[in-house]
């Protein structure tokens, strides 16, 4: 069965430096997503991406982050300037519908700052 | 600010017991109701996308119900099995500004003893 698969599993960076998570959304899949879950807390929406552009974002997603779709199959979650609060479970996931559909969520990426 | 709510934080049952568990969502422009079973170090697992008011889904030993006129559904195992523990997470998708993103709880965790 086809599957989300995201890279790395887990990411140690600087408080500062500029990180990427990269994902791979099932092929025939049009919407993609990245959530975001802290330690102990909900699993929060961050931003949807359709037809090469961001279809909404939540507040969370400020200048400091960006997402790319460089090419027919990765699908890149940047953030410019790390945080220490931005360490969290880095999620993405794919449909291929927007609303009915369900979401196919990757293994996710275990993002540290220190 | 959406806000969805489960029920309990976490459940306790031996084999072979059946469980019900609570979602609780606004009511107000609602789309879909998202159920997804998680387990520790694997990425969330769709089971149902419930749309309609009165609305009931099964999947072998699970099903869910969905009141959307009073803003809840409920997940229930049959005959659990230790392989059905797992965090089940539901979600909620609405009309309006939040077209496509999931809104979800903080998720009910099930231990099944053998």
């Amino acid at each position: 069965e086809p599957e989300v698969t995201q890279t790395p599993s887990h990411q140690v960076t600087q408080m500062g430096q500029e990180v990427i998570l990269r994902c791979v959304p099932i092929s025939n899949h049009l919407y993609f997503y990245w959530y975001r879950q802290i330690l102990g807390q909900k699993v929060e929406f961050l931003v949807s991406f359709y037809n090469n552009e961001i279809s909404e974002k939540s507040e969370i997603f400020d200048d400091q982050f960006s997402v790319e779709r460089p090419d027919g199959s990765n699908f890149t979650l940047k953030i410019r300037s790390t945080k220490l609060e931005d360490s969290a479970m880095y999620f993405c996931a794919s449909s291929e519908g927007r609303r009915n559909q369900p979401q196919h969520f990757g293994d996710g990426t275990r993002l540290s700052i220190l | 600010i959406l806000n969805v709510e489960q029920s309990p934080q976490s459940l306790h049952v031996q084999e072979g017991d059946s469980t019900n568990f609570t979602c609780s969502f606004p009511s107000s422009n609602f789309y879909a109701l998202h159920w997804y079973r998680w387990e520790t170090a694997k990425s969330p697992e769709a089971l149902f996308v419930m749309t309609l008011n009165g609305d009931e889904k099964k999947k072998g030993r699970i099903s869910a119900t969905l009141n959307t006129k009073e803003g809840y559904s409920y997940l229930y195992i049959k005959g659990s099995q230790p392989e059905d523990s797992a965090t089940y997470l539901c979600a909620s998708m609405n009309y309006g500004g939040s077209q496509g993103n999931l809104i979800f709880g903080k998720g009910t965790k099930l231990s099944v003893k053998p």
